[in-house]
């Protein structure tokens, strides 16, 4: 059984163009986070997704970032217009969707995608 | 958005200590707590969830107090290998989210 996948495991950008993570679930979980660490700091949350919705986007700032999981396909974390500050390791995790509470809570986390903007 | 604290360290103990640590969370509706260890530069990956009554696993042993919204670690006997960070995690039903504290890092020396 496959762990959550991500790529690119590195990801280098010049300022003002795109970034495009990837990330695609354990089997057999529909739940994926996404999450930011800059260097030196803690995981901030960006946004939780199940197929096809967003359910909180509380932690995605309001321009430039956006996120999908499309019914078919990974999970899309996309950048717009990259600036220097958008360096960091970008983590996204899954949990699983049936069980009892404590065990849908655990998320399992990607190897995650560096983000070095130039 | 509740927070969740914890001591950043560095705890530097010798091979064979034992070290606690602690974190404490502001969310008293939260219910579900986990210690997840992250080594540097990669993911953060589950050690232990954290159960009411208390749970051991192996060398560590994880302990909640609900009534002062606190969580513990304790490892006994240091390995060099559980040097890393410590990182306390919080469910928070409001957002059904987890939320993660900062860590706290641990360096075992020989």
């Amino acid at each position: 059984n496959a762990g959550v996948m991500q790529n690119p495991r590195h990801l280098v950008r010049r300022r003002g163009q795109e970034a495009r993570l990837r990330c695609s679930p354990m089997k057999g979980h529909s739940h994926v986070y996404w999450y930011r660490q800059l260097p030196e700091e803690g995981l901030k949350f960006m946004v939780y997704l199940q197929k096809e919705n967003i359910i909180d986007e509380s932690g995605m700032p309001k321009e430039r970032f956006s996120a999908e999981f499309p019914k078919e396909g990974p999970s899309i974390l996309r950048i717009q217009q990259v600036v220097r500050g958008d360096s960091a390791a970008y983590f996204c995790a899954s949990s699983p969707t049936v069980g009892p509470t404590l065990v849908k809570n655990i998320q399992y986390f990607g190897a995650g995608t560096r983000l070095s903007v130039l | 958005r509740k927070e969740v604290e914890q001591d950043p360290g560095p705890f530097n103990v010798p091979e064979g200590a034992t070290v606690a640590f602690n974190c404490t969370y502001s969310n008293s509706a939260s219910q579900s707590f986990f210690w997840y260890r992250q080594d540097c530069r990669k993911e953060p990956k589950l050690l232990m969830s954290v159960y009411s009554s208390g749970n051991e696993d192996g060398r560590f042993t994880a302990q909640l107090n609900r009534a002062s919204q606190y969580i513990s670690l304790l490892i006994r006997d240091s390995k060099l290998s559980d040097s890393a960070t410590y990182l306390c995690v919080v469910n928070d039903p409001g957002y059904s989210t987890l939320t993660f504290g900062k860590g706290t890092m641990l360096l075992v020396s020989p």
